[in-house]
């Protein structure tokens, strides 16, 4: 089975620019998830989708932040405008329920800089 | 407080070593628990997930998880250089469908 797809793989901005994640789960995959994970930190999640819906985006700063997941399956992440802090890799993944409780498939992340 | 803690480390062993990496976590409602390994510039991985109290083994990996004093452990016996990591811990309240994660322990096997 192929894993959850991300790009890009990395990206450099400037602040106050915009800048857009992508994410394909893996095939089937209802949840999808988009995690931040800031440096010596563990993943903190920004927003949970079950389907095309949200199902939690209570830690998402939605003034700046916004995702959507068209057809429930691939989704995008944006950021505009980035601010410094929003240095961190954007971890996506997904999983079926009831097999999520296994734990997810995670994908190898998007490493975003802001300077 | 935080959901679940994790001493970050970095923790540096001989290979051959056996060790030991621990979390505490805080909800009682917390059900099913996880450790990920994460290498440089990957995404996590699942390496165990155990369900309530006990332990799970996989070759040289055991998960143990203690609800009465809400402490999760894994177990690595002869510690390789390619386990050298950072390991998370994570825990779920399934009818929540939320994990949360620790911190992670940065580990280092020395050849």
């Amino acid at each position: 089975e192929a894993g959850v797809a991300q790009s890009p793989r990395y990206k450099i901005i400037e602040k106050r620019q915009s800048v857009a994640f992508w994410c394909n789960p893996i095939s089937g995959h209802a949840t999808l998830y988009w995690y931040q994970q800031i440096l010596g930190q563990g993943p903190k999640l920004l927003i949970q989708f079950q389907n095309n819906g949200v199902v939690d985006d209570s830690q998402l700063p939605k003034d700046r932040f916004s995702a959507e997941r068209l057809k429930g399956v691939d989704s995008t992440l944006k950021i505009q405008p980035a601010k410094l802090e929003d240095s961190a890799v954007y971890l996506c993944a997904s999983s079926s329920p009831p097999r999520d409780r296994a734990g997810y498939t995670f994908g190898s992340g998007t490493r975003l800089t802001v300077v | 407080q935080k959901e679940v803690e994790q001493d970050p480390g970095p923790l540096s062993v001989p290979e051959g070593a056996i060790v030991s990496l621990n979390c505490t976590y805080s909800n009682s409602a917390f059900q099913y628990f996880m450790w990920y390994r994460q290498y440089s510039r990957k995404g996590p991985e699942l390496l165990m997930y155990t369900y309530s109290s006990g332990n799970k083994e996989d070759g040289r990996f055991t998960a143990q998880v203690d609800k009465s004093s809400k402490y999760i452990s894994l177990f690595i016996r002869d510690s390789q250089p390619s386990d050298s990591a950072t390991y998370l811990c994570a825990a779920l309240q399934y009818n929540f469908n939320k994990f949360y994660f620790g911190s992670g322990t940065k580990l280092n096997v020395k050849p």
